[in-house]
């Protein structure tokens, strides 16, 4: 598509209960990550996809967070067993590829999706 | 990992009026960019800019790799250029491939 699709847009849980997150980059963009901000802050890294494998998921919180990207395209976060602590804007960016240089390393962010554990 | 200082944390200005926003980063970079994060959440891209200046319309942006840091200027503020606007970069060490954002800057420009 022309831009980076994240569903829904917002999304109320109740604690204990599990979510996901939809992404859709841009499409040909090999490179896929996943932010997090909370209120106040700047995003921060999650996970980076290059192609189907997750190349780094060092800033996953813990275990309860998960995320794939089976063909190389659209990727899921997954949050299980949520808590109040997960409530937070998750932002997706997709990128041209970690070898490219010029504009097309630019991210681009989509409108993200607002979890709110309650 | 690289660090990324924004300054001011919080601006406000009268409509018309002009400001710089600064950002300084501990390191060398591949990538620097900036974003306007508009009232509902989106990140907007405003500047891909490692090195050197860039203008677009009423924003322009200098960064100065050498001496690591990226200066934002907004010129004849309008009321729909509040938000909180990130710079963000990407090193050029081993762990290159994501970005790092600032804690960014809220700018509230009042008619």
């Amino acid at each position: 598509g022309a831009g980076v699709s994240q569903t829904p847009s917002n999304k109320v849980t109740e604690k204990g209960k599990y979510v996901e997150l939809r992404c859709d980059p841009i499409s040909g963009h090999t490179a896929l990550y996943w932010y997090r901000q909370s209120l106040g802050q700047g995003p921060e890294f999650l996970i980076y996809f290059q192609g189907t494998g997750a190349a780094d998921d060092s800033g996953l919180p813990n275990d309860r967070f998960f995320a794939v990207r089976p063909e190389g395209s659209v990727s899921t976060l997954k949050i299980q067993r949520t808590e109040r602590g997960d409530s937070a804007m998750y932002l997706c960016a997709s990128r041209f590829g970690p070898d490219q240089s010029g504009n097309q390393d630019g991210y681009t962010f989509g409108s993200g999706t607002r979890l709110t554990v309650v | 990992g690289i660090q990324v200082e924004q300054s001011p944390p919080d601006l406000i200005l009268q409509e018309g009026a002009n400001s710089t926003l600064r950002c300084n980063f501990s390191d060398s970079v591949n990538n620097l960019q900036w974003f306007h994060q508009n009232p509902w959440g989106q990140l907007i891209n405003l500047f891909y800019i490692p090195s050197g200046t860039k203008q677009n319309g009423r924003l322009s942006a200098t960064t100065v790799a050498t001496e690591r840091y990226s200066l934002l200027y907004i010129s004849s503020s309008q009321t729909t250029d509040s938000g909180v606007y990130f710079c963000a970069v990407r090193g050029s060490g081993g762990s290159n491939y994501k970005l790092t954002f600032g804690k960014g800057t809220l700018l509230t420009v009042n008619p």
